[in-house]
């Protein structure tokens, strides 16, 4: 079946460091891939999609590029900021499967100023 | 558009009750789903509607789970006889077909004494 795995966490960077959360997935279809953000005590934000292979999706300074021959979608920020700091989930969508969406555990980014 | 709203954001019952939750998706949104997430993981797919149909329920959806999309806006979440292990933050999600990116509430948290 279809799955994501992300690298583990937590993660804790200085303030303008450069930032990569490994992403990697398994799918029988061809999926459109995701990462969410959530924040404390929040429902979790669409971050930045990309919906076929060699696509890159980017928002607010994250970008992430769809690679089909290594299966990933790694997220990468080239800054970080302490408001960064959040738990990022990467999923995919395929429409083989009803359900749509499957999500990796998560991992939790600190920023320290 | 205010995006999805769940209420109420936070319920804190005895073991054994029941409990009725409640989210309103974005009002062009035609799927809606519903997650659970319990600390340090990614949600969990539990059932999704298309319209007023609930098309697919999990394995994770005991009986004593149910939920319920009767006009094909709102939707509830009903769990009965509660138990410990029902303790999880419970996010609803919409979006506007299959494949499209899903948009979060920020969820209930249920807490059982």
């Amino acid at each position: 079946g279809n799955s994501v795995t992300q690298m583990e966490g937590p993660v804790t960077l200085s303030e303008e460091a450069f930032l990569t959360i490994n992403c990697t997935y398994t799918a029988t279809g061809y999926p459109s891939l995701f990462w969410y953000v959530q924040y404390p005590g929040e429902g979790l934000q669409l971050l930045l999609k990309a919906t076929k292979a060699d696509d890159k999706g980017s928002n607010k300074g994250f970008e992430a590029t769809y690679r089909k021959e290594t299966t990933s979608f790694h997220l990468e920020k080239g800054s970080v900021q302490v408001s960064d700091s959040a738990v990022y989930f990467c999923a995919l969508s395929d429409s083989y499967n009803n359900n749509d969406m499957r999500f990796g555990a998560g991992t939790r980014l600190t920023v320290k100023p | 558009d205010t995006g999805v709203s769940q209420d109420p954001r936070h319920k804190i019952t005895k073991r054994g009750q029941n409990v009725t939750f409640r989210c309103d998706p974005i009002s062009e949104h035609n799927r809606l789903y519903w997650y659970r997430q319990t600390l340090g993981q990614g949600p969990e797919f539990l059932t999704y509607f298309q319209n007023e149909a609930q098309l697919e329920k999990s394995r994770l959806l005991s009986d004593r789970f149910s939920a319920e999309r009767p006009k094909g806006s709102f939707s509830t979440l009903e769990i009965q006889r509660t138990e410990q292990g029902d303790s999880a933050m419970y996010l609803c999600a919409s979006s506007f077909s299959r494949g499209q990116p899903q948009h979060f509430g920020d969820g209930t948290r249920l807490s059982i004494l």
